[in-house]
């Protein structure tokens, strides 16, 4: 099955710089990849979806990139702001034959004033 | 519109007691799904349901876990007996399909086992 690689360690960055936070993972090439954000005592938010023949998505100040060679997922927040802190994680289908997802651990960004 | 609602929205039970969680999906919504989030495993998959029947169970831990969904708005995830390796957040979360759709998660049940 699929493992999926999130940093651990929180992201801390400055306001106003970019974030880029980094899904990598194993094994064959998913169909799609989602984005999803959550927040302290709340359930994932779905962000963004990516499909295996776009190589870049955005959507406001959210931009992911997606390079099926690198088997690697790169999300972007441009001019972050302290309320994009949050846990980011990534989802994709968890074997070659299906589309429902797992998801990665997760990767905490901090966003600092 | 509301969002997927779980209930309740803590729990906290003594080792060996029948847990009931409870999830109302999107309207509409034909795909539910449970998952499970500790953190040392993150958020795992239980079970999944399509148009009311289980799909894929076989993220469900072990015989004392069980879930059913009567009809399209309602769904539960029963524990029994309960055991303090359950404590965990319980997630349910609904989508219009079983493709790449996102999925729309409810706020959680904090399960506390004692």
């Amino acid at each position: 099955s699929q493992k999926i690689e999130q940093n651990s360690e929180a992201l801390n960055i400055q306001e106003g710089k970019t974030a880029t936070l980094t899904c990598n993972y194993t094994n064959y090439s998913p169909a799609y990849l989602q984005w999803y954000r959550q927040d302290p005592g709340r359930g994932p938010v779905f962000l963004l979806l990516i499909r295996e023949n776009e190589k870049e998505k955005r959507k406001e100040r959210l931009k992911v990139t997606f390079d099926t060679t690198l088997k690697q997922s790169l999300f972007h927040i441009t001019a972050s702001q302290p309320a994009d802190s949050a846990t980011y994680l990534c989802a994709l289908p968890a074997s070659g034959g299906s589309y429902i997802p797992t998801f990665g651990r997760g990767t905490s960004l901090i966003v600092h004033p | 519109d509301a969002g997927v609602i779980q209930s309740p929205r803590h729990e906290v039970t003594e080792m060996g007691q029948e847990v009931t969680l409870r999830c109302k999906p999107i309207s509409g919504h034909n795909s539910l799904f449970w998952y499970r989030q500790t953190m040392m495993r993150g958020l795992e998959l239980l079970i999944y349901f399509n148009n009311n029947v289980p799909i894929d169970d076989s993220g469900m831990p072990e015989d004392r876990f069980s879930a059913k969904m009567p009809n399209a708005s309602f769904s539960t995830l029963k524990i029994q007996p309960s055991e303090p390796r359950d404590s965990a957040v319980y997630f349910c979360a609904s989508s219009a399909g079983d493709r790449d759709q996102p999925q729309h998660f409810g706020d959680g049940t904090r399960l506390s086992i004692l």
